[in-house]
């Protein structure tokens, strides 16, 4: 079994509409992640949480929100669609210690029409 | 802010050495990361070098830092068609990692 999953894979939504994306990690590790990538831009940083209290904004939060339910869950929530958000989702997970190895999920299609 | 710059394409002849750079501003990383990204899958990391370290071979896989001038590279020997993917750069930075747009290896038969 996969050790970062996400769901929905794939997702169509309309601009305006309200969409929740998932993530679980069977790492036991504390701090997850979610990045969004878009061609030629790489990986830019939504939120971040280091533990179930803690939660942080990213480069690029404006328009997200996100809930750490658990220490092995992390969602990611678009209140208000728009076409720009348009992208690949990616959750990831690391350990606290300072090699900073990042375990990512398989990634979250989403198209905004 | 800190910046790690790659470019964004790179086409090498199957069973050349592709050579891939990176450029990155912050002299205090610890770490820098090459993450291996194939098509329609998340991010793997492939290896990564500590900043007091000049060179690591793993195997086909060679990385070398320079610090002076800020620059890593990752070089693939005998470049195969499953070395097909996008390759990103990364430094950390409080505990973050600042990553490059990524470069996509295409290899032509």
């Amino acid at each position: 079994d996969a050790d970062v999953t996400q769901t929905p894979r794939n997702r169509i939504t309309k601009t305006g509409k309200r969409i929740m994306l998932e993530c679980s990690q069977t790492k036991g590790h504390d701090r997850m992640y979610w990045y969004r990538q878009d061609p030629g831009l790489g990986l830019r940083l939504i939120y971040y949480s280091f533990d179930v209290k803690d939660i942080n904004k990213g480069e690029i939060s404006d328009g997200y929100s996100v809930s750490r339910q658990a220490q092995a869950k992390f969602s990611l929530s678009l209140e208000s669609a728009i076409p720009n958000q348009t992208a690949l989702y990616f959750c990831a997970t690391s350990d606290p210690t300072g090699l900073g190895t990042q375990y990512f999920g398989p990634g979250t299609r989403l198209l905004v029409l | 802010g800190e910046d790690v710059e790659q470019s964004l394409f790179l086409s090498v002849r199957e069973g050349d050495s592709s050579v891939i750079n990176c450029t990155y501003t912050d002299s205090s990383s610890t770490y820098l990361y090459w993450y291996k990204q194939e098509p329609g899958a998340g991010l793997q990391l492939l290896t990564y070098i500590f900043s007091n370290m000049d060179m690591k071979q793993d195997q086909r896989l060679t990385v070398l830092l320079n610090k002076k001038d800020k620059h890593l590279s990752l070089r693939i020997a005998d470049t195969q068609t499953g070395d097909s993917a996008i390759y990103f750069c990364a430094e950390i930075n409080n505990y973050q990692l600042i990553w490059g747009a990524g470069t996509k290896l295409i290899i032509k038969p």
